[in-house]
């Protein structure tokens, strides 16, 4: 049973366009919303994460959005560069316990000069 | 600070044989989790790792077993290869600790292990 969506499975977006990614969850027990940006051949790394006591939350020119009423959330990439082509994974994990993280399946972005 | 390291970067094996990845976690983590990442999806959860014992298990079935060890690094087996094994293995260090804010744990990951099944 997949507990994250995410959209668009693919995306492309002239540089210094906004990048847009959504992203809806299931489980309303989830409190912990992170990005994982992912080059290939490497593993994922944390780009930003969210509280869901939180509407939004901006780091440089990333800002995640959460509408917890909704259970969806999003990530922005404004001024998107060449640098930012990456694989982009939502994801959501539980409040204490152990700490599965569930991903979502994924975003190419392709950034085109 | 050492980051999260695996071995061995790439791995061959053929239907029916058994598999050993190792991960040593970063300094100062002591809960390793393991995720298998098929080509072009997100990775899954496998297991977690805390205090040498396992801490949660996700959808797999019990020929993927692991261990921690008394510095925290890890190893995840694999017996009884199938073709569907074939993915990238992606072991994530964090930390846990009574009266943290477990909440909210960043894992940090490695490079992974890019197992194929022949």
């Amino acid at each position: 049973q997949q507990q994250v969506k995410q959209s668009p499975q693919s995306l492309i977006v002239q540089k210094g366009g906004i990048s847009i990614i959504n992203c809806a969850y299931e489980n309303t027990a989830f409190d912990y919303f992170p990005w994982y940006q992912q080059f290939p051949g490497k593993g994922p790394a944390l780009l930003i994460a969210i509280r869901p006591d939180v509407s939004e939350k901006k780091e440089g020119r990333f800002t995640i959005s959460f509408n917890k009423s909704a259970k969806q959330f999003s990530l922005h990439i404004m001024d998107s560069q060449p640098g930012d082509s990456a694989t982009y994974f939502c994801a959501a994990s539980l409040a204490g316990g152990y700490q599965k993280v569930t991903f979502g399946t994924g975003t190419k972005l392709q950034v085109i000069p | 600070e050492t980051g999260v390291t695996q071995s061995p970067t790439h791995l061959i094996k053929t239907r029916g044989q058994q598999v050993t990845l190792r991960c040593s976690s970063q300094s100062g983590h002591n809960t390793v989790s393991w995720y298998q990442q098929a080509l072009g999806q997100g990775p899954q959860f496998i297991f977690q790792y805390y205090r040498e014992e396992e801490n949660g298990r996700g959808n797999f079935p019990p020929r993927f077993s692991g261990l921690q060890f008394p510095n925290y690094s890890s190893e995840l087996n694999v017996n009884a290869l199938e073709l569907d094994d074939s993915a990238l293995y992606l072991c994530a260090s964090s930390y846990s600790g009574r009266g943290s804010i477990a909440l909210y744990n960043e894992q940090f990951f490695g490079p992974g292990t890019r197992l194929t099944v022949l």
